[in-house]
């Protein structure tokens, strides 16, 4: 059940743009996305409900597509501050279809930004 | 508020100790997470509670292991007899929702580093 993540890992330098991608097997009810850096406990940036909403976080969005069960995250210009492993989290759909359930975290994708 | 609290930050213990690991959630919250964090695994939830009440221990991995949360501001996760191979890095998280699970942002603690030799 755990979601997949793409790339593994990726290098920028600041100011260029990356997506970072997270695919499940199952129909979502939600997608959560988190940031961890070296050392430190992961911290929450969004959570994206079924409805294929789009969300975004300062220079950080994200989408949520339903259908195809793809969340991607979109990082633009980015910062040496953004540096870190990206998690996202899937809840699956329950079969009350409003159901809450655990969230399961992607093995992370690596950022480092380079000046 | 001081976010969620975990304690100790790193323990170091030999094999065949008990080990327990404790945290404190941010007040207010109804959710309470354990996960384990390993280069090999990332994060896996071990178990979680609403209302103080286990809903999902699926993730615990052996016997060996177990929770609790005698109220709503301390859970502790206990691990009887430790092994080598439960070396990682344990989080508490803890947030706010009208129903169970995390539906809404979750706030990790600052982790324990176990080390079983």
């Amino acid at each position: 059940q755990q979601p997949v993540q793409s790339p593994q890992a990726v290098i920028l330098r600041e100011g260029e743009d990356a997506v970072i991608n997270c695919s499940s097997s199952k129909a979502l009810y939600s997608v959560h996305w988190y940031r961890q850096k070296h050392g430190e406990a992961p911290v929450f940036l969004m959570i994206l409900l079924k409805g294929g909403e789009q969300k975004g976080h300062d220079k950080i969005s994200a989408s949520f597509n339903e259908k195809k069960q793809q969340s991607s995250l979109y990082l633009t210009a980015s910062q040496l501050s953004y540096s870190g492993t990206y998690f996202c989290g899937t809840e699956i759909l329950g079969a009350l279809k409003t159901s809450y359930d655990k969230v399961i975290f992607g093995p992370g994708t690596s950022l480092s930004v380079i000046p | 508020d001081a976010g969620v609290i975990q304690s100790p930050r790193h323990e170091v213990t030999e094999m065949g100790q008990e080990v327990t690991l404790r945290c404190k959630p941010i007040s207010g919250h109804n959710s309470l997470f354990w996960y384990r964090q390993t280069m090999m695994r990332g994060l896996e939830l071990l178990i979680y509670f609403n209302n103080n009440v286990p809903i999902d221990d699926s993730g615990m991995p052996e016997d060996r292991f177990s929770a609790k949360m005698p109220n709503a501001s301390f859970s502790t996760l206990k691990i009887q007899p430790s092994e080598p191979r439960d070396s990682a890095v344990y989080f508490c998280a803890s947030s706010f929702g009208e129903l169970a699970g995390m539906n809404t942002e979750a706030f990790f603690g600052q982790g324990t580093r176990l080390t079983v030799v």
